[in-house]
């Protein structure tokens, strides 16, 4: 089984600030690693994903992501974040049986001006 | 090109009642996964469905019940209604079994009072 921790409820940053929300997972077999966005009153948005290759992963709205083995870890940043990144992010693993995805409880970012 | 689309976007029921939850995929797609939100959560998977079987299904009571149909939407059912089962219903639709890229809806708001 697979399981997601997201190490940060909330993450409060300024416009223009650089911003990390910090994931880390744990499972016995290889997984696919996601980020998600979830905007108020809207479903999820892929933003990025790690199936195989080079583990730095670049998304839409220029996010990335860094797989990282040894510290079971997917961490997404972006350098300089804009009022509209506010929303709720999740990271979701998927292994083994990779017809469905686990989710970690979310991050709530909020971005002020 | 038309997403996902859910119905109803918001229904409220009393506890012991039944509700079915609609979703219309991707033109194309043939997988449709459900997917439960209670607030302040991470989705949690309840069904697969691909090329109209079901494939996976989470830890979810028999009172949870799903089908796909021949033109590939889908119907999720819940009987006897509990207060615990409010929450926001996801649907997502692939193009493969695998959840290597999901494309959610809007979802279905259930309050049970």
């Amino acid at each position: 089984a697979q399981s997601v921790t997201q190490l940060d409820s909330q993450v409060p940053v300024f416009e223009e600030a650089p911003v990390e929300l910090r994931c880390n997972y744990s499972s016995s077999v290889s997984v696919y690693l996601f980020w998600y966005v979830q905007y108020p009153n809207q479903g999820l948005q892929l933003l990025l994903k790690y199936l195989s290759g080079s583990t730095l992963v670049k998304g839409i709205n220029g996010f990335e992501a860094e797989f990282n083995k040894s510290q079971t870890s997917f961490h997404l940043r972006k350098p300089s974040v804009h009022i509209s990144d506010t929303a709720e992010y999740f990271c979701a693993v998927s292994g083994g049986s990779n017809y469905k995805l686990t989710f970690g409880k979310g991050t709530l970012l909020t971005v002020n001006p | 090109d038309a997403g996902v689309t859910q119905s109803p976007t918001h229904l409220i029921k009393t506890r012991g009642q039944q509700v079915t939850l609609r979703c219309s995929p991707i033109s194309g797609h043939k997988s449709v996964s459900w997917y439960q939100q209670v607030l302040g959560q991470g989705p949690q998977f309840i069904f697969q469905y691909y090329e109209k079987e079901e494939r996976g299904r989470g830890n979810f009571p028999d009172r949870f019940s799903a089908r796909q149909f021949p033109n590939y939407s889908s119907e999720l059912n819940v009987n006897a209604l509990l207060l615990g089962d409010s929450a926001l219903y996801l649907c997502a639709s692939s193009l493969v079994q695998a959840a290597t890229e999901l494309f959610f809806g809007e979802g279905s708001r259930l309050t049970v009072l």
